[in-house]
C-alpha cells in the first residue's frame, strides 16, 4: 500500500485566518482526493486533485474556500480559507492509481485535526 | 446517486463472540465496495474491497465481507471478536463504469465496541 503523509497533523487556528495543509506519498500516483470529516460524521469528499488540470470540486465546496494545488504525482495541498468555526474538521488527503499495483483501492493518510476558535 | 446505509450506529460484543457490521448499497451498474477501519485519532485503514469474482473476500485482521447483490450488502464479519478491534467501521461504494469517477461514498460509521 501507498505510505502517505500530512502536515500539519493538527492545528488551532483564528478564525479568519488560513491553513494549508500538505499531502506527500511515497509514489507516484494519478488521482488524489481531499475528504473533510466532521466531529462525529463520515467522511465528505471535497475535491479530486488530478495533475496537470486543475481540481474538481463536489457540490457544496467551492475553489475560494477550498484551493487546492497538485504540483507533481507525489504532493497535493488543500488551503482551508478564512476560517469559521464550522471548519473545525479533520481533513484527510487520500490516493488511488488505478493503473497500478493497489488496482481501484483509495489510501488514506493520517489525516489534519484542525480546530478554529 | 450512489449511497451507502449503515443500519446501526454502534456494535456492542464480548471479546471472543462473532462480530457482524451491516452495511447495505445503491449504485448504478457494478458496486466496488470497501470497507475501512478508524482508530482514535488516525486515518482511514483499508480492510477489503470486493470488485468481482467470489462473493467472500477476506482482507486484514481475520476480516471477511460477503457480497449479496440480490439484497445489496456487504456486511463485515469476524468470527472471533479482539478487543483492539474497537474502532470505527466505514463501507464505501462507488459504481464500477467509467461515469461515476473513482469518487467513493461512505456511510456513516459503525462504532464497534469488543468488551473483555
Amino acid at each position: 500500500s501507498a505510505v502517505i503523509s500530512q502536515k500539519p497533523s493538527r492545528d488551532i487556528c483564528q478564525r479568519g485566518t488560513s491553513l494549508t495543509i500538505q499531502c506527500q506519498v511515497d509514489s507516484q500516483v494519478t488521482m488524489m482526493f481531499w475528504y473533510r470529516q466532521q466531529p462525529g460524521q463520515s467522511l465528505t469528499l471535497i475535491a479530486t486533485a488530478n495533475q496537470g488540470s486543475e481540481a474538481t470540486y463536489e457540490s457544496g465546496f467551492v475553489i475560494d474556500k477550498f484551493p487546492i494545488s497538485r504540483p507533481n504525482l507525489t504532493f497535493s495541498t488543500l488551503t482551508v480559507s478564512n476560517m469559521s468555526p464550522e471548519d473545525s474538521s479533520i481533513y484527510l488527503c487520500s490516493v488511488e492509481d488505478p493503473a497500478g499495483v493497489w488496482g481501484d483501492t483509495q489510501y488514506f493518510g493520517p489525516g489534519t485535526r484542525l480546530t478554529v476558535l | 446517486a450512489q449511497s451507502v446505509a449503515q443500519p446501526e450506529d454502534q456494535v456492542n460484543v464480548a471479546e471472543g463472540n462473532p462480530l457482524t457490521v451491516k452495511c447495505t448499497y445503491s449504485v448504478s451498474g457494478n458496486p466496488y465496495l470497501f470497507w475501512y477501519v478508524q482508530y482514535p485519532n488516525r486515518g482511514l485503514q483499508f480492510l477489503l474491497k470486493y470488485i468481482t469474482g467470489d462473493n467472500l473476500v477476506k482482507g486484514s485482521y481475520g476480516f471477511e465481507a460477503e457480497f449479496n447483490k440480490s439484497q445489496t450488502s456487504f456486511h463485515l464479519k469476524k468470527p472471533s471478536a479482539l478487543v483492539s478491534d474497537s474502532a470505527l467501521y466505514f463501507c464505501a461504494v462507488r459504481g464500477a463504469n467509467l461515469a461515476a469517477g473513482n469518487k467513493l461514498t461512505f456511510g456513516g460509521g459503525t462504532r464497534v465496541l469488543v468488551k473483555p
